[in-house]
């Protein structure tokens, strides 16, 4: 079994501070972990993907997320955050070589000017 | 890569009238999903297909809904007769979750349902 939660429904930041989206997660068997964005009326796209190969992953636009075991989280941080990078975002938990992953709720990120 | 494709991108029908999505996933991959998005309830998993059999139909709402995938190239979403309440976005993605994979899915644009 495995579920997913996201630990913030709204994140507000101005633009050029730090983002932090937090995600934490439950797998009974080594997981993989994704965050995917979705912009007003698009579709989602994938940001960046865990597949145990290193615990910290870059992922497209600046975004990178630390894949930490022991606290069974895999948040989604940006150093400084751009207007553009205000979308919807989820978590998402998964099995390799298994069919069905579990999305989070989603976490709305608003970029002040 | 074309990615994964839907059509139509929007539809309008009035309530009562058949509906029909349809999805072609990309080559190669051997699972699909169609999802459904709505304000009220987020991100919804209907059902998905492994090898073109459905595995997990749990999510699909009533028996109003159907969905079958005839071959690995294409894939349909069905709703007899529809009602108001099925507006939403409904997605559909696709992934390869074969041996060594990760099972990143792959989304397409969407079709954006609204019953009238």
């Amino acid at each position: 079994a495995q579920s997913v939660t996201q630990l913030d429904s709204h994140v507000s930041v101005s633009e050029g501070t730090p983002v932090l989206l937090r995600c934490n997660y439950s797998s009974s068997y080594s997981p993989s972990l994704f965050w995917y964005v979705q912009h007003p009326n698009k579709g989602l796209q994938l940001l960046l993907k865990y597949t145990s190969a290193a615990t910290l992953v870059k992922g497209i636009n600046g975004f990178e997320a630390e894949f930490k075991k022991s606290e069974t989280s895999f948040h989604l941080t940006k150093p400084s955050a751009h207007m553009s990078d205000a979308a919807e975002y989820f978590c998402v938990v998964g099995l390799a070589n298994a069919g069905k992953s579990t999305f989070g709720d989603g976490t709305t990120l608003t970029v002040k000017p | 890569d074309a990615g994964v494709i839907q059509s139509p991108r929007h539809e309008v029908t009035e309530m009562g009238q058949e509906v029909t999505l349809r999805c072609k996933p990309i080559s190669g991959h051997n699972s699909l999903f169609w999802y459904r998005q709505t304000m009220m309830r987020g991100l919804e998993l209907l059902i998905y297909f492994n090898n073109n059999v459905p595995i997990d139909d749990s999510g699909m709402p009533e028996d109003r809904f159907s969905a079958k995938m005839p071959n690995a190239s294409f894939s349909t979403l069905k709703i007899q007769p529809s009602e108001p309440r099925d507006s939403a976005v409904y997605f559909c993605a696709s992934t390869d979750s074969g041996r060594g994979s990760y099972n990143e899915q792959f989304f397409g644009p969407g079709t954006r349902l609204t019953v009238l």
